[in-house]
């Protein structure tokens, strides 16, 4: 059974630091896309940042190009979300989700998500 | 603001059916994927590459694409299916790899 579980949200003060990471299980780490998601409170869901198999190619939203750096540990089973300077405004859920198909807007398999609250 | 536009709300009557749209450019060169979200939940894909559904998804949903505009429909709609609906396409407008829409609240009444 494919798993994804996201665990490192929490609350931080505006300008600070957290990361996150997502622990994958039931399938073959190494060979999938890797994303995450997130989700300000009442509001819709926002894509953020892709990694390939290889790392090789990365991409980020422009809300956090520069504050946030994606990676992967395929010996490890998990992908990370290392966050700087966070603001008021990346207060979210935040979700690791799988790719599927090689289509990179298609996420087939996703985490239950951690929440993570940037306040003073 | 977004590149990938869909209805904010939509009702349907318990049994009946229902189409939810989703309009863009990036949607005549890729495809479209429909991710259903309970409150409290993680969302779920319904229908990936335009009109694919994965494996436990009811047969009652299905997609079709058209120009610019992709659909979700869902056939004979259940209370359980009253959720928020996002499609999600490859973004051609910027530099983001993936756009999603702002999502339809689905109202089974």
């Amino acid at each position: 059974e494919v798993q994804l579980v996201e665990s490192g949200g929490g609350l931080v003060q505006p300008g600070g630091s957290l990361r996150l990471s997502c622990a994958a299980s039931g399938f073959t780490f190494s060979t999938y896309g890797m994303n995450w998601v997130r989700q300000a409170p009442g509001k819709g869901l926002e894509w953020i940042s892709y990694i390939s198999t290889s790392s090789s190619s990365i991409y980020y939203a422009d809300s956090v190009k520069g504050r946030f750096t994606i990676s992967r540990d395929s010996a490890q089973n998990s992908l990370y979300l290392q966050m700087n300077s966070l603001r008021a405004e990346d207060t979210a859920v935040y979700y690791c989700a799988r790719d599927c198909n090689g289509d990179v807007s298609c996420f087939d398999y996703w985490g239950q998500g951690t929440l993570v609250t940037v306040s003073s | 603001s977004y590149e990938v536009t869909q209805d904010p709300a939509v009702s349907v009557a318990l049994g009946q059916t229902v189409r939810i749209t989703c309009q863009g450019d990036s949607l005549r060169s890729f495809y479209a994927n429909w991710y259903q979200q309970k409150p409290g939940q993680a969302p779920v894909l319904v229908i990936y590459g335009d009109n694919n559904r994965p494996s436990g998804i009811p047969d009652r949903f299905s997609g079709s694409s058209s120009g610019n505009t992709v659909s979700l429909t869902i056939t004979g709609a259940q209370a359980e299916d009253e959720a928020d609906y996002y499609c999600a396409s490859r973004d051609t407008s910027s530099n983001h790899l993936v756009v999603f829409g702002e999502g339809t609240k689905l109202t089974v009444l």
